[in-house]
């Protein structure tokens, strides 16, 4: 089974100031990870994803996510958050060992304030 | 100009009856979903096809019904089995490739009157 936490329902920053979006993970197998953006009435939309390799992934709009193996954690981040980053954001996992189905977390709503 | 069409973007529902939401890719990709969202709950997986004219439960198909005639298009039923029907619906679709990221359209809003 997999499985995929974000603990924290809403995260508040000034812009300017970093950003740090928490995920953590549960996988039999090795790990596929996203993170996605949604805004207002919209779909969700690509960032970034870790497949293997380097565990500092770089993605859309100046974010990235650290893989961290032995924390099962996949943060996102952002050195300097903006007034249009305020969105919702969902962490992602898939079982690399199986095909198909994506396990979504419960999402982040983001809020910077100018 | 490519990508996933879902449609209508806002959808009433009356009691006892079935609906039929659209969605259509034009990106050639293998494999198509639905998801229900829930506020406070994320996404959660309906149905999934990986390829023409077969399709696999997810984890809340009860209520729902879909087919994949073709390769473009993966309409979902809702059917008057399911009792709580509002939610925001999104379509999304993938290369059948291993490791793709999703591609999504911009979602459905159903509503029961």
């Amino acid at each position: 089974a997999q499985s995929v936490a974000q603990p924290e329902d809403q995260v508040n920053v000034a812009e300017g100031n970093p950003l740090t979006v928490k995920c953590t993970y549960s996988v039999s197998g090795n790990p596929y990870l996203f993170w996605y953006v949604q805004y207002p009435n919209r779909g969700l939309q690509f960032l970034l994803k870790y497949i293997t390799g380097d565990n500092l992934v770089k993605g859309s709009y100046g974010f990235e996510a650290e893989f961290n193996k032995s924390q099962t954690s996949f943060h996102l981040k952002k050195p300097s958050a903006l007034v249009s980053d305020s969105a919702l954001y969902f962490c992602a996992v898939r079982d690399g060992g199986s095909w198909g189905k994506l396990q979504f977390g419960a999402g982040t709503q983001v809020v910077v304030t100018p | 100009d490519g990508g996933i069409t879902q449609s209508p973007k806002y959808l009433f529902r009356k009691e006892g009856q079935n609906v039929t939401l659209s969605c259509e890719q034009n990106l050639n990709h293998d494999a198509m979903y639905w998801y229900r969202q829930d506020p406070g709950q994320g996404l959660r997986l309906i149905y999934y096809s990986q390829i023409v004219n077969d399709f696999q439960k997810g984890d809340i198909a009860e209520g729902y019904s879909v087919s994949r005639e073709k390769k473009e298009s993966f309409p979902l039923t809702v059917t008057s089995a399911q009792k709580n029907p509002t939610a925001f619906y999104l379509c999304a679709s993938s290369p059948r490739t291993g490791g793709e990221k999703l591609f999504f359209g911009s979602g459905t809003q159903l509503s029961v009157l």
